[in-house]
């Protein structure tokens, strides 16, 4: 089945840091990828996506890109602030569904904390 | 409005109560979810509805009953539950047949069972 692994957490890092979160997944075919962000009390928001391989997505200063041949989606800022602090989710949807529908399925999340 | 607005944001319910949960969707999506959110637990997909259509349940058990009775609305109807209920429960819709398009999540209901 698919399945999606990414970095344990916390990671706790000093504002203008550079964040990485890595991701990596299993999957046949070629996935849609996403990271989603939680903020405190909020449900999920979508960060960015990438739909094929050597993809990038980017939102808010945030990147990732879609690498096949590693299977990976690594998120990544240069310059992190206080605001960012969150958990942080990568999901993929399948290349194939049986069913109708493509259901996403998720990492455990990373929570990042971001200190002045 | 837009987007997904779920009710209520908070919930405080007692074992042998019951009540329900209300998810409705301003963006014209064909399919809605229902996920639980367990401290230091993965999310956990319950239900998936399209075109209201219930296709599939997650082994979750009878004392949640999804209904779907139109695209933009699902409900989660809730008795006798059990204090290992308490979670996040957040809703979710997205176009059915299309894989590159995101879910969009409403910010959930959080649940406490005493």
């Amino acid at each position: 089945g698919n399945s999606v692994t990414q970095m344990e957490g916390p990671v706790t890092l000093s504002e203008e840091a550079f964040l990485t979160i890595n991701c990596t997944y299993t999957a046949t075919g070629y996935p849609s990828l996403f990271w989603y962000v939680q903020y405190p009390g909020e449900g999920l928001q979508l960060l960015l996506k990438a739909t094929k391989a050597d993809d990038k997505g980017s939102n808010k200063g945030f990147e990732a890109t879609y690498r096949k041949e590693t299977t990976s989606f690594h998120l990544e800022k240069g310059s992190v602030q206080v605001s960012d602090s969150a958990v942080y989710f990568c999901a993929l949807t399948p290349f194939y569904s049986g069913a109708g529908s493509y259901q996403l399925t998720f990492g455990k999340g990373t929570k990042l904390s971001v200190i002045p | 409005e837009t987007g997904v607005t779920q009710t209520p944001r908070h919930l405080v319910m007692g074992m042998t109560n019951k009540k329900s949960l209300k998810c409705e969707q301003h963006l014209g999506h064909n399919a809605m979810y229902w996920y639980k959110q367990s401290a230091k637990k993965p999310l956990e997909l319950m239900f998936v509805y399209n075109f209201k259509e219930q296709t599939e349940n997650n082994s979750v058990p009878s004392r949640f009953s999804p209904e779907c009775p139109n695209s933009s609305h699902l409900f989660l109807h809730l008795h006798t539950l059990q204090p290992e209920d308490s979670a996040l429960y957040l809703c979710a819709s997205s176009q059915f047949d299309d894989r590159s398009q995101p879910q969009h999540f409403g910010d959930g209901t959080r649940l406490s069972i005493l």
